[in-house]
Parts: structure tokens; sequence; C-alpha cells
């Protein structure tokens, strides 16, 4: 069964707007921690932001924020001023407490920045 | 800090041949993990070091892989002999601990054609 799904293969966003990238999961174990990575064209992975199941805030790092919706299963990114460098690949992962700390991924968002 | 590098960033070879990739961790990472990306699809776990323990390789394929981490440095995965089916991208990360939240630090990827 897949554990992350990224339905969006593909998004669009003009340069300074936000942008939500989409994630559910489906996990039985109540610890568990949800990551989104950017992967440029340059091919490294980096990584963005981390929430974990029992966190009671919403994660945030500069332009990035997790809408973290725990009944929902979902963790979906929202990209503020988007930026042309933003362009890239985007997986969100997630790691179980009882999976051995191997990470989970999506298939990925590719997003495009229009300027 | 250097951080996760990998060699080679590409390889071609025939179906039937060895090839050999290297994966230097950020210094003083005990876990070390490999994953690749088969052509449009997930990234995949395929195994976890701690030092120079195997800690959960369950995501190995087959046989015809074999990862070592000889004195918990640098790993090497080792495909022999290739089959088209390996083609990818394989992907190197590191982390201090291994704990649910710890970020793991990617390589930049060995990218990895089997003709």
């Amino acid at each position: 069964a897949q554990k992350i799904t990224q339905t969006q293969p593909g998004m669009f966003v003009q340069e300074k707007e936000a942008v939500t990238l989409d994630c559910t999961y489906d996990t039985s174990d109540p610890s568990y921690g949800l990551f989104w990575y950017k992967q440029p064209s340059s091919g490294e992975m980096i990584f963005l932001i981390y929430q974990g199941s029992y966190d009671q805030q919403n994660a945030t790092e500069g332009r990035y924020s997790l809408n973290f919706q725990k009944a929902r299963k979902s963790a979906n990114l929202v990209i503020s001023a988007s930026q042309l460098g933003d362009s890239a690949m985007y997986f969100c992962a997630m790691r179980e407490g009882a999976g051995g700390f191997k990470t989970i991924f999506g298939a990925g968002t590719r997003l495009f920045v229009k300027a | 800090e250097a951080g996760v590098t990998q060699f080679p960033s590409h390889s071609v070879i025939e179906k039937g041949q060895t090839v050999t990739l290297r994966c230097d961790p950020i210094s003083g990472h005990d876990n070390l993990y490999w994953y690749r990306r088969v052509m449009g699809k997930e990234i995949k776990f395929l195994l976890h070091f701690v030092k120079e323990s195997k800690q959960d390789e369950s995501g190995m394929p087959n046989n015809r892989f074999l990862a070592e981490r000889t004195g918990g440095t640098y790993s090497t995965l080792k495909v022999q002999p290739a089959e088209l089916e390996d083609s990818g991208v394989y992907f190197c990360a590191s982390s201090r601990t291994s704990g649910l939240g710890e970020t793991q630090y990617f390589g930049p990827g060995t990218r990895l054609l089997v003709l």
C-alpha cells in the first residue's frame, strides 16, 4: 500500500505568490515524523522541514511551513512568496518509529515558478 | 563542514558488468543510508548502517547488491552483475544519530545507466 501520496505531479506558481504542495500519508504507528525535501536540477536532496507526530504546532522554517492535519493524515508544504529558485522537485517523506528509521518517500511534485 | 559526497556522479556500464558506488558521509555521522530511485518511481530505501554494522538491509533488492562500510567511515555499494533494471539514481545519506526526527543529509547521487 502506498504510504506517502503526492497527487500533484506538476505545479505552476507565479513568482511572489504562495503555493501549497499536497501530501497524504498512511501509517498505524502513533510515532512518526514527516519531512519535506527539495531536489533542484543539480540533483542533491535538500532537507526543508520536519514535523513530528506529537508536535502540537505546525512546523515553520523561513518561507516554508507544514500544514499538519493529523486526523486527515495530511502534511502539506506551503511555500510563501515563491522565488524562481524554488523551481525544483519536492518530495514528501515519512519515518515511522517502528520502521527502523528508514525514510519512505512520495513520488514527488515538480514545481515551476513563473516570472 | 563538507557534505555527503558520492562517487562517481555518473556511470554507464553494460549488462553483466560490475559497478561499485562510493559514499563518504559527513564526518562524525555514524548512520549511513543507501536509497535509490528507479526511473519514474519513488525513492526507495536500500539499507542502513550504524558505524560498520548493517542495521537494516530490508530494502536490498537481491543478492547482486553488496554494501560494505569497513571501519565505519565510507561505504561502497557493489552491483554484480548489473542488470538493466538496476538503472537509476543511487543516493547516500548520513545522520549523526538515528532518532525519529534526525535529519538525514543526502549526497548528490550517482546516476547509473545499465545498457
